[in-house]
């Protein structure tokens, strides 16, 4: 089975404060994936990688970076975490255009 | 109008009815098509792909209309743990693996 794991379920964090999101996937795929979920808008794409060292900006960069050193690993940065920042974190992975496999999430409150 | 568009609901429906869903795609060139399930406060899972020709994995069938742009998903016998929001997934065309996520349906099975 595909396993994608995320560093924390949940996270508070004060406004300004630097956060790292990590995820990590022991599959091999190539694509990895930060989305944002919030309620009524449902799955919004912040980045996405398809391989080392690449990243692509999704519909929703502003305020985020992120970081793909290894291929089992992506990370997502918040610089300077704002309450608007206060959402549930996706990340996924996937295998060329197959389905995508989501880790458990994380829940980030910003104070 | 949006890429991928599924009725919100939420549909109520009682222990064994039989229960099905649209999902509507504006974009005709697209390849790829999927059913997610996501549980409340859980990440979304992979249901079951959706072939040209339909297909079926136990009580649930999916199905593709290309013609009328929609891909439907239908549930037999409905359980109390079917309770949940489903996803339709949309990759275009050419080779894109970044999918178009509906916003999701929710089901509520009730004894």
């Amino acid at each position: 089975d595909v396993k994608v794991t995320q560093s924390s379920r949940y996270l508070v964090k004060r406004t300004g404060e630097k956060v790292f999101l990590e995820c990590v996937q022991d599959m091999d795929h190539e694509n990895m994936f930060w989305y944002r979920q919030d309620p009524g808008l449902g799955l919004r794409l912040i980045y996405f990688s398809y391989d080392v060292k690449m990243k692509e900006k999704g519909d929703i960069p502003e305020g985020y970076s992120v970081s793909r050193e290894k291929k089992e690993r992506f990370s997502l940065i918040l610089e300077s975490a704002s309450t608007n920042q206060t959402s549930m974190y996706l990340c996924a992975s996937s295998l060329q255009a197959n389905g995508q496999y989501f880790g458990p999430g994380t829940r980030l409150t910003v104070t | 109008r949006k890429e991928v568009e599924q009725d919100p609901g939420p549909f109520n429906v009682p222990e064994g009815a039989t229960v099905a869903f649209n999902c509507t795609y504006s974009n005709s060139a697209s390849q790829s098509f999927f059913w997610y399930r996501q549980d409340c406060r859980k990440e979304p899972k992979l249901l079951m792909s959706v072939y040209s020709s339909g297909n079926e994995d136990g009580r649930f069938t999916a199905q593709l209309n290309r013609a009328s742009q929609y891909i439907s998903l239908l549930i037999r016998d409905s359980k109390l743990s079917d309770s949940a929001t489903y996803l339709c997934v949309v990759f275009p065309s050419g080779g894109s693996y970044i999918p178009t996520f509906g916003r999701g349906t929710s089901l509520i099975v009730h004894p």
